[in-house]
């Protein structure tokens, strides 16, 4: 079956503007999870959607980066008026919700903000 | 304190050596542990799961929990230049999400 896909597979943007990035999970995963990984660093975590329970945004950055997933499938981080800063990897993973809950990860979306 | 802490890295081996890498955790409500492998330039993918205490071996693998230690380690057996990657350690209690160590660099020199 397919994997985790993620569009675009790269994005170059000037600063300032609105950025969309998306993700299609597995079909059937209930647990969706964006981190943001820069150059030689770890992942950061920034957002994580399980079933229809409330999203936890505890790892967004700034009020300028918000998520959403739609009908419990396609999600989209969307970072407005976008900084230099805001240049990094940013990887979409997807579960089945359990005790060995291994995340499946896409090929991610590389963002340069110019 | 962060909630997952790894060896800070860069560690080196041999070809053939034991390469052992560790992680801890904070959070006592822990059940399930992963490691998870990451080639350079590419996305992680997961290596091993554990949620008992004691080891788990597959193949050239091995995990190691110790719950009232809150440790849990990797450790890779005849190392191959192939090993050479970052390796993430995270954990995750039965309620909420999983959580990322910043991860430990593995060289293996032929």
């Amino acid at each position: 079956g397919a994997g985790v896909s993620q569009s675009p597979s790269n994005k170059v943007t000037e600063k300032g503007k609105d950025v969309e990035l998306r993700c299609d999970p597995i079909s059937g995963h209930t647990a969706l999870y964006w981190y943001r990984q820069s150059l030689g660093q770890g992942l950061e975590f920034l957002i994580y959607f399980q079933g229809n329970s409330a999203p936890d945004k505890s790892g967004l950055p700034s009020d300028r980066f918000s998520a959403e997933r739609t009908g419990g499938s396609v999600s989209t981080l969307t970072i407005q008026r976008t900084q230099q800063e805001d240049s990094a990897v940013y990887l979409c993973a997807s579960s089945l919700v359990g005790q060995l809950e291994t995340q499946y990860f896409g090929p991610g979306t590389r963002l340069l903000v110019l | 304190q962060k909630e997952v802490e790894q060896n800070s890295g860069p560690l080196s081996v041999p070809e053939g050596a034991i390469a052992s890498l560790n992680c801890t955790y904070s959070d006592r409500v822990s059940q399930s542990f992963f490691w998870y492998r990451q080639y350079s330039g590419k996305s992680p993918e997961l290596i091993m799961s554990i949620y008992s205490n004691g080891d788990k071996e597959d193949g050239r693998f091995t995990a190691q929990l110790n719950k009232a230690s809150q440790y849990v380690s990797l450790l890779i057996r005849d190392s191959q230049p192939s090993d050479s990657a970052t390796y993430l350690c995270a954990v995750k209690t039965n309620a909420g999400k999983s959580t990322f160590g910043d991860g430990t660099t593995l060289t293996v020199k032929p």
